[in-house]
């Protein structure tokens, strides 16, 4: 069974750019979360979606935004992009209903470099 | 959901057990605990919960206090592959899927 994939695996952006970060879970799995994982900071939780509908939000300012597609897939964007959005972002899919609340499985991360 | 504190770090030797501690004073009846490991460079890799009994899985044992006011992850022979940052982590139950993660402890196998 295949796991939770993420892409682009690395990427490089400059101050004020966007970009498009490209989630796809387990097959079956429903809820989708994203989050954020800087050394100063650690993991910190952005955005859950189920069935396409945002269920919970962390605390990021609105230039963090995703969505998910009838396939469950899930994307994240990050316009405007400052210096301090480096980070490794994760997604990480579960299945509602057959997983505990807390039974999440990441995927391997996006590391983000702003210069 | 209630706060962990958990060791900074540790150290173990190889094939002996790792015993990793983690004190939630505050969780409530309702509260689940989490054990998520991050091995460097790579997303977190969920390894065990329980609500009251000690729970036991093909990884590792979760031992948690009657009172429930702390636990113990165990792997019963560590190796060289397990040295990871270890997360001890809270949550109700419910549809809420956010997950607060503390800075978990950095456990070292040693050869």
């Amino acid at each position: 069974k295949a796991g939770v994939t993420q892409t682009p695996r690395y990427l490089i952006k400059t101050r004020g750019q966007q970009v498009t970060l490209s989630c796809s879970p387990i097959s079956g799995h429903r809820s989708v979360s994203w989050y954020q994982q800087t050394p100063g900071q650690g993991l910190q939780f952005l955005f859950e979606y189920f069935s396409e509908t945002q269920r919970n939000k962390g605390n990021f300012p609105g230039r963090f935004s995703g969505r998910q597609f009838s396939n469950s897939r899930s994307e994240m964007n990050v316009s405007t992009l400052e210096l301090g959005d480096s980070a490794l972002y994760l997604c990480a899919s579960s299945l509602p209903g057959r997983s505990a609340p807390g039974e999440l499985f990441f995927g391997e991360g996006s590391r983000l470099t702003v210069l | 959901d209630a706060k962990t504190t958990q060791p900074t770090s540790m150290d173990c030797a190889e094939g002996r057990a790792a015993n990793l501690p983690c004190n939630h004073s505050t969780i409530s009846g309702n509260e689940y605990v989490y054990w998520y490991r991050q091995i460097h460079s790579q997303g977190p890799q969920y390894i065990i919960h329980g609500l009251k009994n000690n729970e036991t899985n093909e990884m590792a044992s979760l031992i948690i206090t009657e009172d429930r006011k702390s636990s113990t992850l165990i792997l019963p022979h560590a190796t060289l592959r397990d040295t990871a940052v270890y997360y001890c982590i809270v949550k109700s139950g419910g549809s809420n899927y956010k997950l607060t993660f503390g800075k978990g402890t950095l456990l070292t196998v040693n050869p």
